[in-house]
C-alpha cells in the first residue's frame, strides 16, 4: 500500500528553527508538496520538490531525497503565526496525490 | 482570498435531508476536486474533474453525488447521509491535474 508518515505534533519556541519530516512509500514518484493549514482554514501551498536537494523560499525551505523516500520542511525564525498543521503530499506514478495526516506545529513564546 | 469560494461554510442536516455544497473558483483553472477531511486523518480525495469530465471517483458512497456544470463550478449533492459523514468538505482547483492545488475554506458538515 501507499503510505506517508509525519509526526503528529511538534512544539518549538518563537525565534527558533524547526524541521518537520515526511517519509513516504508510494508506487512511483512525480513530486512532493508541502501545504500549511491554520486551524479552521483551508490548506495553502508552500512548496513543491521533484528533484533531490534543498529549495529555499524565505524563512521556509524544503528538502527532498528520492532514494530515501524522505523530505523535510525547515522553518526558520519561527513566529507565532507559524502555528498550524503542515501537510505532506506525494504525487505517485499515476499522478494521484497521496496525503499525510499532517503535523500540528505549536509555537511557544 | 484564495480565489476558491465554498458555500455554505457550516451545515447541519438530518439523515433524511437532501442538501448541496457549492464551490466556485475564479482562477481560470481546469481541474477541480472534492476532499473530505476528518480529524487527525489524511485528506481523502473524493472526486476529481478535469475540463468538466470526471476523471477520478475513489469509491465514494452513492449518497455523495458530484456535479460539474462548467470549469468554474462544482457541486456536491448530499442525500441520506450517515453521522460518520460529518467532516470538513474541502473543494480545491488547479491549473492542471498535476499542479499545486488551491483550496476553498471548506464546509463544516454535521449529520445528526
Amino acid at each position: 500500500g501507499q503510505n506517508i508518515d509525519q509526526p503528529t505534533e511538534m512544539t518549538a519556541t518563537e525565534g527558533a528553527i524547526v524541521q518537520i519530516n515526511c517519509t513516504y512509500q508510494t508506487s512511483g514518484f512525480n513530486g512532493l508538496f508541502w501545504y500549511q493549514q491554520h486551524a479552521g482554514e483551508a490548506p495553502t501551498f508552500l512548496s513543491y520538490n521533484v528533484l533531490d536537494g534543498l529549495e529555499e523560499k524565505g524563512r521556509f525551505s524544503s528538502f527532498l531525497s528520492r532514494s530515501k523516500g524522505y523530505s523535510y520542511l525547515l522553518l526558520k525564525e519561527l513566529q507565532m503565526k507559524d502555528s498550524a498543521s503542515y501537510l505532506c503530499a506525494v504525487l505517485d506514478s499515476n499522478y494521484q496525490l497521496i496525503w499525510g495526516a499532517g503535523t500540528k506545529l505549536i509555537i511557544k513564546p | 482570498e484564495t480565489g476558491v469560494t465554498q458555500t455554505p461554510r457550516h451545515l447541519v442536516m438530518g439523515m433524511t435531508n437532501k442538501k448541496s455544497l457549492k464551490c466556485e473558483q475564479h482562477l481560470g483553472h481546469n481541474a477541480m476536486y472534492w476532499y473530505k477531511q476528518s480529524a487527525k486523518k489524511p485528506l481523502e480525495l473524493m472526486f476529481v474533474y478535469s475540463l468538466e469530465e470526471r476523471v477520478e471517483n475513489n469509491s465514494v458512497p452513492s449518497r455523495f453525488s458530484p456535479e460539474c456544470p462548467n470549469s468554474s463550478h462544482l457541486f456536491l449533492h448530499l442525500h441520506t447521509l450517515q453521522p460518520e459523514d460529518s467532516a470538513l468538505y474541502l473543494c480545491a482547483s488547479s491549473r492542471g491535474e498535476y499542479n499545486e492545488q488551491f483550496f476553498g475554506p471548506g464546509t463544516r458538515l454535521t449529520v445528526l
